[in-house]
């Protein structure tokens, strides 16, 4: 398996600009999770799905933020209108039914700096 | 609320020298716990994990971790550290199923010849 992959690795761009996330999770998992890492606030919990539907949005930062898992395979994180304090490395996880001690999977992080 | 702490921001150590990273967790109820370490530039990976059973959990890479219940703490160990060892590592706590994940800050090794 090519483990969780996330896309665009960098992404740069201006403030007010629209920002989309990618991410698609280890095939057969049923939650995927997105979080966000600063230095200042170290790894949060954004969001996460189970099963393609929502179950916690809590630690969205505000209404700027969404995130859809329209398949199995794939989700989206957007950023409309983007501002230099999003910028972070966001990374999506996957994690399998397999009982609370089955661990999350991490993509390799989208680096996202807004100017 | 839930929460981890992990106490040392940064730790420096000698190549072949042993290893200990503090976890302390703020849970009712038993934990899942994890660790996970970050290389720069890489996403997170597991190193392992404890759910119930033996509390010595052996993982990748020659780490071990030791649950304490009356300490509320997972320290993670390492008898000889490579130099490759060097990155960040975090500590979870996976409540609700393992659906929720809080992690610590983080602490990031520095690995000297």
């Amino acid at each position: 398996d090519a483990g969780v992959i996330q896309s665009p690795r960098h992404e740069v761009t201006e403030m007010g600009q629209e920002v989309t996330l990618r991410c698609k999770p280890i095939s057969g998992h049923d939650y995927l999770f997105w979080y966000r890492q600063t230095m200042m606030r170290g790894l949060e919990l954004l969001i996460y799905f189970n099963n393609n539907v929502p179950i916690d949005d809590s630690g969205m930062p505000e209404d700027r933020f969404s995130a859809k898992m329209p398949n199995a395979s794939f989700s989206t994180l957007k950023i409309q209108p983007s501002e230099p304090r999003d910028s972070a490395v966001y990374f999506c996880a996957s994690r399998g039914t397999s009982g609370g001690e089955g661990e999350q999977f991490f993509g390799p992080g989208t680096r996202l700096t807004v100017l | 609320a839930q929460s981890v702490t992990q106490p040392d921001i940064h730790i420096t150590v000698s190549e072949g020298a042993s290893l200990e990273l503090r976890c302390n967790y703020s849970y009712g109820a038993t934990p899942y716990l994890f660790w996970y370490v970050q290389s720069p530039g890489q996403g997170l990976q597991l190193l392992l994990k404890y759910f119930s059973g033996d509390t010595l959990v052996q993982g990748i890479k020659g780490f071990e971790a030791e649950f304490k219940r009356s300490q509320s703490s997972f320290n993670l160990r390492k008898p000889s550290v490579h130099w490759s060892d060097a990155a960040e590592y975090f500590c979870a706590v996976g409540v609700l199923l393992g659906n929720q994940f809080y992690f610590g800050t983080g602490t990031s090794l520095t690995v000297i010849p």
